[in-house]
């Protein structure tokens, strides 16, 4: 069965510093999402990305975050300037359709900011 | 905006069991609720999901009810098994795709 992918699995940093996480969609959809979860929270939306455009982006989003997708494959999440409350876990989640349609998760990066 | 609240936060039950985990939301514009299964170390996991025109549906052990007057959504686990243990998010949205997370119900099943 297809899947969503994300590397690395574990991603060490410090502070101020610029991290880029990483994830392949499923081959075949066209929306794609990115939502972290801070441990033992829930899951929080944090952007979601259609034709090369962002469509909609959370509070949590501001100027330090930025997705991008660099070629046919690949959707990126980019923090600039890392903070310590930055560290959770980031997943990303890519879905065929807009609205009512299913949307499946990688098994995400775990995010550590020292 | 749309806030979803989850009950209970924990959840024991014997294997063979059966689990009922509830959800309520606010926005009544939400058409589709889907469920996912968390283990440790991985990512959600889709396991049922229902849209607003429907009012139950089931999936072999796992069923899924929706009551749209009182905005609030179940997912049933009937003949519970050790490996149904996880923690369990329902989520709602409103076609623009956005999942709004409920915090999660930690679900141990014991042979």
């Amino acid at each position: 069965e297809p899947e969503v992918t994300q590397t690395p699995s574990h991603q060490v940093t410090q502070m101020g510093q610029e991290v880029i996480l990483r994830c392949v969609p499923i081959s075949n959809h066209l929306y794609f999402y990115w939502y972290r979860q801070i441990l033992g929270q829930k899951v929080e939306f944090l952007v979601s990305f259609y034709n090369n455009e962002i469509s909609e982006k959370s509070e949590i989003f501001d100027d330090q975050f930025s997705v991008e997708r660099p070629d046919g494959s690949n959707f990126t999440l980019k923090i600039r300037s890392t903070k310590l409350e930055d560290s959770a876990m980031y997943f990303c989640a890519s879905s065929a359709g807009q609205g009512a349609q299913p949307q499946h998760f990688g098994d995400g990066t775990r995010l550590s900011i020292l | 905006g749309e806030n979803v609240e989850q009950h209970p936060s924990t959840l024991s039950v014997q294997e063979g069991d059966s689990a009922v985990i509830k959800c309520t939301y606010s926005d009544s514009a939400s058409n589709y609720f889907p469920w996912y299964k968390q283990e440790l170390g991985k990512g959600p996991q889709l396991i049922i999901d229902i849209r607003s025109n429907v009012g139950e549906k089931k999936d072999q052990r796992i069923a899924v009810t929706l009551n749209k007057t009182a905005k609030h959504f179940s997912l049933h686990i009937t003949e519970t098994q050790p490996e149904d243990s996880a923690v369990y998010f329902c989520a709602a949205s409103k076609g623009t795709d956005k999942l709004i997370f409920g915090t999660g119900t930690r679900l141990q099943v014991f042979p």
